[in-house]
């Protein structure tokens, strides 16, 4: 069974700081891999997606990386803001069956 | 454009009641799922549909969850005889396709058993 993990569970940065967000996957075999941004009482909201065959995706102030082989994704933010705070989930799509990390829950203080 | 929506959004019920939660997904949107988020945890996988078949119900926990999609579009999620470990907030999510491709999210139920 695919296990995700995401580390570190929390993590608070001043305002401006760049900071990488970690998850690892057990089961190499993904057809692709989702960050996904959620805010208190929200539903997810799709942040990037990686397929098997991609090193990485870039939107604006976010790059994810993706090595398949080793079982292991991060999130990138540059220069974070306040509205960054979130909580942060990374998903692996074995073709339907999609399994999630716990999150990490950011704090981006003023 | 419009996006998956839930009713309702909150649901308090007393234990042994069923409940139904709905999702509308984005219109013309193939795959359908339900998800299942317990306090402080990830989303867990319930059960996905592709058009109106269900093709994966293997993480429904007990027989007394049901899910429908008669026609291909809007789901029902049936809890009957709801227990306190029920308690989460359901998440529906549609895809364009069948397939590992996107999936776009509602805003969920949260489900209070009391």
């Amino acid at each position: 069974k695919q296990e995700v993990t995401q580390i570190p569970a929390a993590l608070s940065v001043p305002e401006g700081e760049n900071l990488v967000l970690n998850c690892s996957f057990t089961d190499s075999a993904i057809y692709n891999l989702q960050w996904f941004r959620q805010d208190p009482g929200k539903g997810l909201t799709s942040l990037l997606l990686i397929q098997s065959s991609q090193r990485e995706q870039t939107s604006g102030r976010l790059n994810a990386s993706l090595d398949k082989s080793s079982g292991r994704s991060t999130l990138y933010i540059a220069a974070s803001q306040p509205g960054d705070s979130a909580t942060y989930l990374c998903a692996v799509d074995n073709n339907n069956d999609m399994r999630f990390g716990a999150g990490t829950r950011l704090t981006v203080k003023p | 454009g419009a996006g998956v929506s839930q009713s309702p959004r909150y649901k308090v019920a007393k234990r042994g009641q069923d409940v139904a939660l709905r999702c509308d997904p984005i219109s013309g949107h193939v795959s359908l799922f339900w998800y299942q988020q317990a306090l402080g945890q990830g989303p867990e996988f319930l059960t996905y549909f592709q058009n109106e078949a269900q093709l994966d119900k293997s993480g429904l926990p007990s027989d007394r969850f049901f899910a429908e999609r008669p026609e291909g579009s809007v789901s029902t999620l049936k809890i009957q005889r709801t227990q306190q470990e029920d308690s989460a907030v359901y998440l529906c999510a549609s895809s364009p396709k069948g397939g590992a491709y996107e999936q776009y999210f509602g805003p969920g139920t949260r489900l209070t058993v009391t």
